[in-house]
């Protein structure tokens, strides 16, 4: 019973390099989140997608892309790394948007240098 | 527009009880809901409340409702030093918004 599997769990970057961030879910969820976890800022989300085959951004999506690439899985890639960037990344899940409930993964520790 | 606020830090002795405190804007939020961050941890949702109730409880936990201050509150009764972790609030307006979360409030549990 794995719910939502992030991967990596830490990830150093340097100035401009790029990377894609992992989130898969077995739980037959419609809807997944990508929120990024500042401090003091709390979670902030950056994009979403609602049902297989949709994408919307969320408040901070400059710098993201994702991608949607089936049911299961929601990818979110950084193209250019910038210190900015430098935070947790936390993949969601719930049955519906705005359902009751979302899973959360455990969390992309990601430090750009 | 939606915007949750909390304070950032409660603590307590062990044995007490906690409560921790959440405001929210949007009077049109259908759910309201309390989350647990452990250290190194993901969310994990605690426990939600329908917008048309006042009062949810849940074992040690109770959930306040106050819709005409905008006011949310989770108290947690007999607190343990394992309940040391970050609580966050969130909203969701009608069924089909994503959630809007409050910044969280550290909740640190001393022996």
């Amino acid at each position: 019973n794995a719910g939502v599997t992030q991967t990596p769990k830490f990830q150093v970057l340097k100035t401009g390099q790029s990377m894609t961030l992992q989130c898969a879910q077995d739980m037959n969820h419609n809807s997944m989140y990508w929120y990024r976890q500042d401090p003091g800022m709390g979670l902030r989300l950056i994009y979403y997608s609602a049902s297989e085959g949709t994408t919307d951004k969320g408040e901070v999506p400059n710098g993201y892309n994702v991608s949607r690439l089936n049911k299961r899985e929601f990818s979110l890639r950084l193209e250019s790394a910038a210190p900015s960037q430098t935070s947790v990344y936390f993949c969601a899940s719930s049955r519906e948007q705005g359902a009751k409930g979302y899973t959360f993964g455990s969390g992309t520790r990601l430090t750009v240098v | 527009g939606e915007d949750v606020e909390q304070s950032l830090f409660l603590s307590v002795r062990e044995g007490d009880s906690s409560v921790i405190n959440c405001t929210y804007t949007d009077s049109s939020s259908t759910y309201l809901y309390w989350y647990k961050q452990e250290p190194g941890a993901g969310l994990q949702l605690l426990t939600y409340i329908f917008s048309n109730m006042d009062m949810k409880q849940d074992q040690r936990l109770t959930v306040l409702l106050n819709k005409k201050d905008k006011h949310l509150s989770l108290r947690i009764a007999d607190t343990q030093t394992g309940d040391s972790a970050i609580y966050f609030c969130a909203e969701s307006i009608s069924g089909y918004s994503t959630l809007t979360f409050g910044k969280g409030t550290m909740l640190l549990v001393s022996p």
